[in-house]
Order: C-alpha cells, then structure tokens, then sequence
C-alpha cells in the first residue's frame, strides 16, 4: 500500500515570499491533517479536512496560511507572506474513514521549510 | 483542558538494557492515547494505543505502554533496547472537546541508545 506522499521535501525561501506544499493522502483515506513541527517540539495541527470539507483550522493563522483539498482527495498548503518563525516541517497525515478518538493518522515523511 | 507531558527531552541507555519513556496527560474526558516514533527523515509512525479496552497495551517492535487513570501516566516501556529504537518517541492523547476530537501530541523523547 503506497503511503502519504508529500512534495518537495525541501524547501529554503526567504522572508515574505509565497510557498505551496502539496499532499496526496493514501487512497480511499477520507480524513487529511496538515500538522507543523518546528524544531524540538511535537507536531501541532493547523488543519483537518472530512473529504473537502474543514473540521477543524482552529491553530491555523488564517491571515498568512491558507490550505484546501479540492475534491477530496490531494491538499494544498500555501503560506503567503512567509515569515523567519514558519521554518519548520510541514507534515500531512491521513486516516481511514471519519476521524474519531482512536483513528490511527498515517504520516507523510513531511516538508521541511526554512525561512531566510 | 487537555494536555500531555513528556517528563523527559531525552533518555540515554545502553543496548540491552530496558527502556522507559513516560508521559502524564490531562483529559476532562476519557482520553485515547498513543505512542509515535519518529526515525530520522522518516514519517512517525504508530507504535501502540490504548482506546479504553485492556489498560495495558503491546505494541510493535517489543514496546508496550500501561494506561493508569489514577496516576494519568501512559508510559512507554521496552525490556531489552536496541540500536535500532534510536529515535524521537512522541505520546498523543485524543479526546473530545468542544467542537470535536482534538488530538495533541507531546513535545517528544529523544532516544538515545549506546552499544
């Protein structure tokens, strides 16, 4: 089974420009998180989508950050303008079916970011 | 309000020797927890959870974690270490709050294991 995929794995800007990280959860996975971790810390979620639809963004800073899963299935993460404190790894995960208390997330290997 | 605490940044033992990394959380409900490894430019990876059923859990790789709701620990232990548990160890409780499941995880366990 081909696992969470998550492109380019590297990813060096500097400050103030625009970034995209894209995510192809594994097939038939309804459920689609974006989490960032930044070095030294666990991952904290920024977003969860239910197919296309946002079940939670509440950590998500909506003025810079913006994510969407257009039909369900791949996601888009996008950060506009990037600051020094959004380097970090970008991690997406998916898990089967409708997210629940004891859903197990399968994660992608993450796209690690630094801001110049 | 929900939280989880990883007592320990980092935990060195010798191989062969047995492992424990701990972890307290705090849950208005009741809680699932897991324990996720995270090998060098690798994804995490589901290690154990406990979903309310047996408190003492088995995972993959030998490890086994025992859920004590008197002490809200859900530590994670392992008989014999080896090189290849080298790695960041992260807890993660799941329970529902206002809103929906949220789920947070710790701030992670850095293994280190020495031949």
């Amino acid at each position: 089974e081909a696992g969470v995929a998550q492109s380019p794995r590297y990813k060096i800007i500097e400050k103030r420009q625009s970034v995209a990280f894209w995510c192809n959860p594994i097939s038939g996975h309804a459920t689609l998180y974006w989490y960032q971790q930044i070095l030294g810390q666990g991952p904290k979620l920024l977003i969860q989508f239910q197919n296309n639809g946002v079940v939670d963004d509440s950590q998500l800073p909506k003025d810079r950050f913006s994510a969407e899963r257009l039909k369900g299935v791949d996601s888009t993460l996008k950060i506009q303008p990037a600051k020094l404190e959004d380097s970090a790894v970008y991690l997406c995960a998916s898990s089967l079916g409708r997210a629940a208390l004891n859903t197990e997330a399968f994660f992608g290997q993450g796209t690690r970011l630094t801001v110049v | 309000a929900q939280s989880v605490t990883q007592l320990d940044s980092h935990v060195s033992v010798s191989e062969g020797t047995p492992v424990l990394l701990r972890c307290n959380y705090s849950s208005s409900y009741s809680p699932s927890l897991f324990w996720y490894v995270q090998h060098p430019n690798k994804g995490l990876q589901l290690l154990l959870k406990y979903t309310s059923a047996a408190t003492l859990v088995k995972g993959i790789n030998g490890f086994e974690a025992e859920f004590k709701k008197s002490e809200t620990s859900f530590h994670l232990t392992k008989p014999s270490a080896h090189m290849s548990d080298a790695a960041e160890y992260f807890c993660v409780v799941s329970d529902l709050q206002s809103g929906g499941f949220k789920t947070i995880f710790g701030a992670g366990t850095r293994l280190f294991v020495k031949a």
